[in-house]
């Protein structure tokens, strides 16, 4: 399996602008979460889905962010307008539930979002 | 966001010697991961960890599922220049919502 897949990894824009991060999980997983790493608060979950349905999203900073998962192969996170404090990681993750109690999770190798 | 105490928050050793890291936190976990993160990448796991007092090596590297189920250890033997990085644990709570909660981080540097 080819692993966590994100787009862009780097995106450098300008305040204003409208942002898409891109995911695609692996494949057979049913969790999807997104994340935010910046040095001051470190890792920080924003969003995740379950079968495609958002579950939780008390992380997600303010409107400007949304995310969506339209099937169970594509996930995208908008941010909209974007400003500079929204400069920061975001990595996609994903991970599958067993019935053994056995669930993991897998990283992407993250967006790096330079907001100017 | 709700994180784990981790520490120590940053290490600098010599090459060959021993690492301890630990994680601690106030709620009970059902599973603890620790990942490894190398600069411009995401983490990658290294250990998952399933069972109260269960004990799993990858490696140089051996973690601990703490007894009390609010506690988690990893150990790197006899560590080499590329061990450098930042390691994080993880505890998966899955009481009312299914959330992986992250450690606050160590970062590891060793000198040759």
């Amino acid at each position: 399996d080819a692993g966590v897949i994100q787009s862009p990894r780097h995106e450098v824009t300008e305040m204003g602008q409208e942002v898409t991060l891109r995911c695609k999980p692996i494949s057979g997983h049913d969790y999807l979460f997104w994340y935010r790493q910046t040095m001051m608060r470190g890792l920080e979950l924003l969003i995740y889905f379950n079968n495609n349905v958002p579950i939780d999203d008390s992380g997600m900073p303010e409107d400007r962010f949304s995310a969506k998962m339209p099937n169970a192969s594509f996930s995208t996170l908008k941010i909209q307008p974007s400003e500079p404090r929204d400069s920061a990681v975001y990595f996609c993750a994903s991970s599958a539930r067993t019935s053994r109690g056995r669930d993991t999770q897998y990283f992407g190798p993250g967006t790096r979002l330079t907001v100017l | 966001g709700q994180q784990l105490n981790q520490s120590p928050q940053s290490m600098f050793i010599q090459e060959g010697e021993d690492v301890s890291m630990n994680c601690t936190s106030s709620s009970i976990f059902n599973t603890w991961l620790w990942y490894k993160q190398e600069p411009g990448e995401g983490p990658v796991l290294l250990i998952a960890l399933y069972k109260a007092g269960e004990l799993t090596s990858n490696g140089r590297l051996t973690a601990q599922f703490g007894i009390t189920r609010k506690d988690s250890f990893l150990n790197i033997s006899a560590s080499i220049p590329s061990d450098v990085g930042i390691y994080f644990c993880a505890g998966l709570t899955t009481s009312g919502t299914y959330k992986y909660i992250f450690g606050t981080g160590t970062r590891l540097k060793v000198l040759a």
